[in-house]
């Protein structure tokens, strides 16, 4: 089975500045896709960024862009120029192609942004 | 246009009732999952329907069920509700429900039974 996993429960960083929040997962397959999941105190969960394991180029949105390593199983989120809506719970998730929507996901990192 | 939506937002059952739960996914979209959030499991699959056929299941007992009709809307049910199904129940909506496809979430229902 696949497993996800957020080592860091809690992150802050302070306003403009740069934070790094990682994610680790184990699968035995070859091709995959990988998440990162926002969920403000509303509770909506929103997309981020998506990967896809067999693109080598790491993908980028905006202020956000991952640094996916196949080899390590690392899927890691750079959030630049942190601003105060940033601040929420990450989730790292992870689905097979045709997984019919099963994401699994990590325990989360809660985000502080310090003004 | 509309996003997902989840009815009722809120909702307080006694242990040994039931519960149905429901989600209008965003227009044409087709495939409609499930989710538990809880403190101490965190975020779990629960099921998912596309064309009103129930294509994967998680891990939980049958008294969680589920349906969907021929407009997508979809409704949960939980029977026998016991202490531990005190959680957000997560909605998400995507076009065919396949992983390339981006996944969109209602606000969720929070159940919380006493």
């Amino acid at each position: 089975a696949q497993t996800v996993t957020q080592s860091q429960p809690e992150m802050s960083v302070q306003e403009a500045e740069t934070v790094t929040l990682s994610c680790t997962y184990d699968t035995s397959e070859s091709d995959y896709y990988l998440f990162w999941y926002k969920q403000p105190p509303s509770r909506q969960m929103i997309l981020v960024i998506r990967q896809e394991a067999y693109k080598q180029q790491n993908a980028t949105e905006n202020r956000f862009s991952v640094n996916f390593q196949k080899a390590a199983k690392s899927f890691s989120l750079k959030i630049s120029d942190s601003q105060l809506g940033d601040a929420a719970m990450y989730f790292c998730a992870y689905a097979l192609p045709f997984g019919n929507e099963k994401l699994t996901f990590g325990t989360g990192t809660r985000l502080t942004i310090i003004p | 246009k509309a996003g997902v939506t989840q009815t009722p937002r809120y909702l307080i059952k006694t242990r040994g009732q039931q519960v149905t739960l429901s989600c209008s996914p965003i227009s044409g979209h087709r495939s409609v999952s499930w989710y538990q959030q809880t403190p101490g499991q965190g975020l779990q699959f629960l099921f998912e329907y596309f064309s009103e056929t129930q294509r994967n299941k998680g891990n939980f007992p049958g008294r969680f069920s589920g349906r969907q009709f021929s407009n997508s809307r979809s409704e949960m049910n939980v029977s026998t509700l016991e202490l531990g199904d005190s959680a957000l129940y997560l909605c998400a909506s995507s076009l065919e429900g396949r992983s390339g496809n981006t996944i969109y979430f209602g606000e969720g229902s929070w159940l919380t039974v006493v």
